[in-house]
Order: structure tokens, then C-alpha cells, then sequence
């Protein structure tokens, strides 16, 4: 079993509507929790980033954790088609230490 | 912010040949800087973790003499691939943590190796 599940999509939703991601953990040490948008061919590029449980909004981004389930999550507001790109939930325990990634979620916004 | 900054962005390259690799860190010191790897449609799996001034730190099934990590300084770090052949075809990325209060770390923008 992987020590992090990210549900493996692919999303398709209409311009303006509200988007779920979604990753689940195993490890309980994990303290730093990070959402990455990463666009075809390109390096992944930090969204959010959430220590330990408790919600953190960034414009129309929210990030929620809540370690008691194991579970994170990014919502899109508003979603627009330059949302379109692949979504990487990733993870650690220490600050300056090797990140646990999920799979990532292909989300593709219609205009 | 802070940016890694990752040469070349793709390159072909015959069997056996080697293919370096670079990431610097323009605008901080990266003490550590760690190597992925990336399928078509697939996460990034860690290769490596590396340090400058000391050796590189393989994950298990990494080849460390296939796969030459060199960190020599505090903005360059290198990864070589030794005696390519199409199976090490792949997208390599580079990622150091700034350590600037951000939790998350920065990203090289990724290297497309196809070997023919």
C-alpha cells in the first residue's frame, strides 16, 4: 500500500464551478503538507502549503488537513480553464526533508 | 522567489553516450537538492537526495553508478546519466528546499531525456 493515495481523477468540470482534490496518508508523522500544480512538460509549481492540521485560503484556493482522518484536501473556487493541469498532493515529515508525493489529479476546466 | 534553475530543458541522446544534467539555485543556497524521476502519467519517484560536499543519498533500486550525483556547491548540483540506453528515457526534475519559511520547495522546470 502507498502512503499516499491521491484520487486518480480525470476531472472534467464547466468554467466556474467548485473543484475537490483529494489525498489520503498512512504515515502519522507526516507534519508538512503541500499542494503542487504541474502543467504538461513543465516542473511542478507550489500552490499551498499547510503544517499540521487546519485550513489556509490563497484566493480561490483552499487547502484543508486534517490529520485525525489522514486526510488533505485543495478546493478550486471559480474554476477557470487555465486550471487545467495535473494536481500533486505531496508530504513530508521535517521541514527540509524528502517529500512523499501522490499519483496527482488530471483536472481539465471547460470553457 | 526563489528559483532552481534546471539545463537543458530536453535532449537526445544516443545508447551508451552519458547526458549531465545541471540545477542551480539563482537566488539561494541549496544545501540539498533532490532528483526525480517521471513517467508519462506517473508521480514523481525520488532517485536521490543530495549535499553538498557530501555523497549523494540513493533510494532503494537507484543505480548510483548509472545515475552520478554531484553537488559541489552550494547552487550547482549535477546529475549524470552513465552508458544511457532508451529504458533511462525519462523526465528528470530537480527540487531544493529555501528554507526561506516556506514549506514548500522549488522546483527545476525539468529535463525531457529521450535516448534512441
Amino acid at each position: 500500500q502507498k502512503e499516499v493515495e491521491q484520487d486518480p481523477g480525470p476531472l472534467s468540470v464547466p468554467e466556474g464551478a467548485i473543484v475537490s482534490l483529494n489525498c489520503t496518508y498512512s504515515n502519522s508523522a507526516f507534519q508538512y503538507f503541500m499542494w503542487y500544480r504541474q502543467y504538461s512538460r513543465k516542473g511542478p509549481e507550489l500552490l499551498m502549503y499547510t503544517y499540521s492540521s487546519g485550513n489556509k485560503e490563497d484566493g480561490r484556493f483552499t487547502a484543508q488537513v486534517d490529520k485525525s482522518s489522514k486526510y488533505i484536501s485543495l478546493f478550486i473556487r471559480d474554476s477557470q480553464p487555465s486550471d487545467s493541469a495535473t494536481y500533486l498532493c505531496a508530504m513530508r515529515t521535517t521541514n527540509a526533508g524528502k517529500s512523499t508525493f501522490g499519483d496527482g489529479t488530471t483536472l481539465t476546466v471547460k470553457p | 522567489g526563489a528559483v532552481v534553475s534546471q539545463h537543458p530543458s530536453w535532449v537526445i541522446c544516443k545508447s551508451g553516450t552519458s547526458v549531465k544534467i545541471e540545477c542551480r539555485s539563482l537566488d539561494f543556497q541549496a544545501t540539498t537538492m533532490f532528483w526525480y524521476r517521471q513517467f508519462p502519467k506517473q508521480s514523481l519517484m525520488l532517485m536521490a537526495t543530495s549535499n553538498e560536499g557530501s555523497k549523494a543519498t540513493y533510494e532503494q533500486g537507484v543505480e548510483k553508478d548509472k545515475f552520478l550525483i554531484n553537488h559541489a556547491s552550494l547552487t550547482l548540483s549535477t546529475l549524470t546519466v552513465t552508458s544511457a540506453h532508451p529504458e533511462d528515457s525519462s523526465f528528470y526534475i530537480c527540487s531544493a528546499p529555501t528554507l526561506d519559511g516556506n514549506y514548500g520547495y522549488t522546483f527545476g522546470s525539468g529535463t525531457r531525456l529521450t535516448v534512441v
